[in-house]
């Protein structure tokens, strides 16, 4: 069964540090979202991508964060520098008929 | 706005009791409903969903239909295992000019003691 790729799952890092992270979809979903999601709520989006182009990044906290899928396939979720706050779970989705199918997720400490 | 609700956890129950987590939702139109489960350190994997009024959606003995008149998809299942301890996300899906978007409650920490 196809899944979504994240990496890393764990990644610790000292805050004003820059960190990256990466996701590959299921082959074929065109649509692919970034999700946070800090301890004990629910996640919610950051970013929605339509093949290579970005369709809402309105909750994106543009100063420190960015998100690129140039090819319209994986992409990579940027923060710099990071900050205490950022702590949380790091979601990627993609969707194919109005169902979002969840990868592992990377979790970031930021010390 | 699309909003969804969902009983307050945590939730504690006996191995085999049986399991009702409610869910009921705000939105325009005929949204898709969803429950995703969280097992801890992992992602969300979904559970379950209904595209229609009336569907009923099952998976691994769980089972949750969308009542239109109640607004509800609430989340059963008759014999709860410890392998079901997690965190179960209602939520539902819209299209908003062209794009899906998921609307999460707040998620429900159940656990099943032996």
């Amino acid at each position: 069964e196809a899944e979504v790729a994240q990496s890393p799952r764990y990644k610790i890092t000292e805050k004003s540090q820059a960190v990256a992270f990466w996701c590959d979809p299921i082959s074929g979903h065109a649509t692919l979202y970034w999700y946070r999601q800090i301890l004990g709520q629910g996640p919610e989006l950051l970013v929605q991508f339509q093949d290579e182009s970005v369709v809402d990044d309105s909750q994106l906290p543009k100063d420190r964060f960015s998100a690129e899928r140039l090819k319209g396939v994986d992409s990579t979720l940027k923060i710099q520098p990071a900050e205490l706050g950022d702590s949380a779970m790091y979601l990627c989705a993609s969707s194919f008929q109005e169902t979002q199918y969840f990868g592992p997720g990377t979790r970031l400490l930021v010390l | 706005g699309n909003s969804v609700t969902q009983m307050e956890g945590p939730v504690t129950l006996s191995e085999e009791a049986f399991l009702t987590i409610n869910c009921t939702y705000t939105a325009t139109g005929y949204p898709s409903l969803f429950w995703y489960v969280q097992y801890p350190g992992e992602g969300l994997q979904l559970l379950l969903k209904a595209t229609k009024a009336d569907d009923k959606g099952s998976n691994k003995g769980f089972e949750a239909t969308y009542r239109k008149e109640t607004t509800s998809f609430h989340l059963e299942k008759g014999s709860v295992q410890v392998s079901d301890s997690a965190v179960y996300f209602c939520a539902l899906s819209k299209m908003n000019f062209g794009n899906e978007k998921l609307t999460f409650g707040t998620g429900t920490r159940l656990t099943i003691i032996p």
